[in-house]
């Protein structure tokens, strides 16, 4: 596709249950990050991977939370045991490469944890 | 470690008017800045960035944005408000060596009609 792509769009869990995000990002983009975006503030890195390996994982809050990319494509994001607190949007961006290049974002998937 | 500042939690402005979106920032080292927009219930949209070079930067829709480094600032700017400019803005900078974004906490820009 065009831009970064994202699913589901929205999901409803309750606590304590496990979920997955997808991310499908821009064709022949080696960079892939995960930011979470809470209500009425910024995104928050979460993780950054250059290929198949996560690069820099600094901002997992926790290990409850895990993301994989196994061909370098797709990812996606796991959340173990979910709490209330871990209800927010969680946006995915690709871009071409390291370096200088622009971060492009996608739709998000907003996550509610009842 | 990196941090942005957004002072100003909303901009009113006149359209028509000039408008100006206040970012000031902190690195280590030499930084990599960039202003995002989010319009509601969508993704961040990238309007311009600064990497090296001239102090002033032009990006998309008619938007600019100045570097000054003695202020440690990277203010966004338009000399001409549109309705339809009226949404959220981010800051966000990165440091040289690192990937992630550090964002700002976001500026609600209104033009009235």
């Amino acid at each position: 596709g065009a831009g970064v792509s994202q699913t589901p769009s929205n999901k409803v869990t309750e606590k304590g249950k496990y979920v997955e995000l997808r991310c499908d990002p821009i064709s022949g983009h080696t960079a892939l990050y995960w930011y979470r975006q809470s209500l009425g503030q910024g995104p928050e890195f979460l993780i950054y991977f250059q290929g198949t390996g996560a690069a820099d994982d600094s901002g997992l809050p926790n290990d409850r939370f895990f993301a994989v990319r196994p061909e370098g494509s797709v990812s996606t994001l796991k959340i173990q045991r979910t709490e209330r607190g871990d209800s927010a949007v969680y946006l995915c961006a690709s871009s071409k490469d390291r370096g200088q290049e622009t971060q492009y974002f996608g739709p998000g998937t907003r996550l509610l944890v009842l | 470690a990196q941090s942005v500042a957004q002072p100003e939690d909303q901009v009113n402005v006149a359209e028509g008017n000039p408008l100006t979106v206040k970012c000031t920032y902190s690195v280590s080292g030499n930084p990599y800045l960039f202003w995002y927009v989010q319009y509601p219930n969508r993704g961040l949209q990238f309007l311009l960035k600064y990497i090296t070079g001239d102090n002033l930067v032009k990006g998309s829709y008619g938007f600019e944005a100045e570097f000054n480094k003695s202020q440690t600032s990277f203010h966004l700017k338009k000399p001409s408000a549109l309705v339809s400019d009226s949404a959220l803005y981010f800051c966000a900078v990165r440091d040289w060596g690192f990937q992630k974004l550090v964002f700002g906490t976001g500026t609600r820009l209104l033009v009235s009609p």
